[in-house]
């Protein structure tokens, strides 16, 4: 069974430039996650797609960000302008269920977009 | 005060040792806790997960919850220098996980 894909690995983009970033998640999963990491910082939320929907854009930085999941399959997280600050490595992660209680959602990582914004 | 703590080291133990790893939560609504293994520059990967208070355990590895202290704990038995890693210690509260900023371990041959 394929993982969760992430593509490109690395871009590197010039302060003002777009950058368009894409995750195909595991096969079957409805529940998919984009996460940064900044330097120094741990891994952090920005936002849960349940299918095509959005259920939880909390931790979106600001309205430069937009994500996608058109069809419920593969998702898109455009930067739009990008700025230095948003240099780091985004991770996208999917999961077959909820984390309810009496149960975990195990959320499965893809290997991450290093963004470079110089 | 962070929400998700780990002791970023680096833990250094050696070869057939126990390694533990800690990691303190603050949110007492995060039902489920993650223990994710991240090599330099892969992505992380899921070793163990923990919903119930107590041990659970899978092979060598045995992860620890205790609800009322909000503490969460990794021991890796029989270290082997491939269990050199960053190891990430992760809550889960409505959905999406907060990290802990991942503890360094080496272990010496």
């Amino acid at each position: 069974e394929a993982g969760v894909t992430q593509f490109p690995s690395h871009s590197v983009i010039e302060k003002g430039q777009t950058v368009t970033l894409r995750c195909d998640p595991i096969s079957g999963h409805d529940n998919l996650y984009w996460y940064r990491r900044v330097m120094g910082k741990e891994i952090k939320f920005l936002l849960h797609f349940v299918k095509e929907s959005k259920q939880d854009e909390s931790g979106m930085p600001n309205n430069r960000f937009l994500a996608e999941r058109t069809g419920g399959t593969y998702s898109t997280l455009k930067v739009q302008p990008a700025e230095l600050e948003d240099s780091g490595v985004y991770f996208c992660a999917s999961s077959l269920t909820l984390g309810l209680a009496g149960s975990a959602g195990e959320q499965y990582f893809g290997p991450g977009t290093r963004l470079t914004v110089t | 005060q962070k929400e998700v703590e780990q002791n970023s080291g680096p833990l250094s133990v050696p070869e057939g040792a126990i390694a533990s790893l800690n990691c303190t939560y603050s949110d007492r609504g995060s039902q489920s806790f993650f223990w994710y293994r991240q090599y330099s520059g892969k992505s992380p990967e899921l070793i163990m997960f923990i919903y119930s208070n107590g041990d659970k355990e899978d092979g060598r590895f045995t992860a620890q919850l205790n609800k009322a202290s909000q503490y969460v704990s990794l021991l890796i038995r029989d270290s082997q220098p491939s269990d050199s890693a960053t190891y990430l210690c992760a809550g889960q509260g409505a959905q999406k996980l907060v990290f802990g900023q991942g503890t360094r371990l080496t272990i010496n041959p």
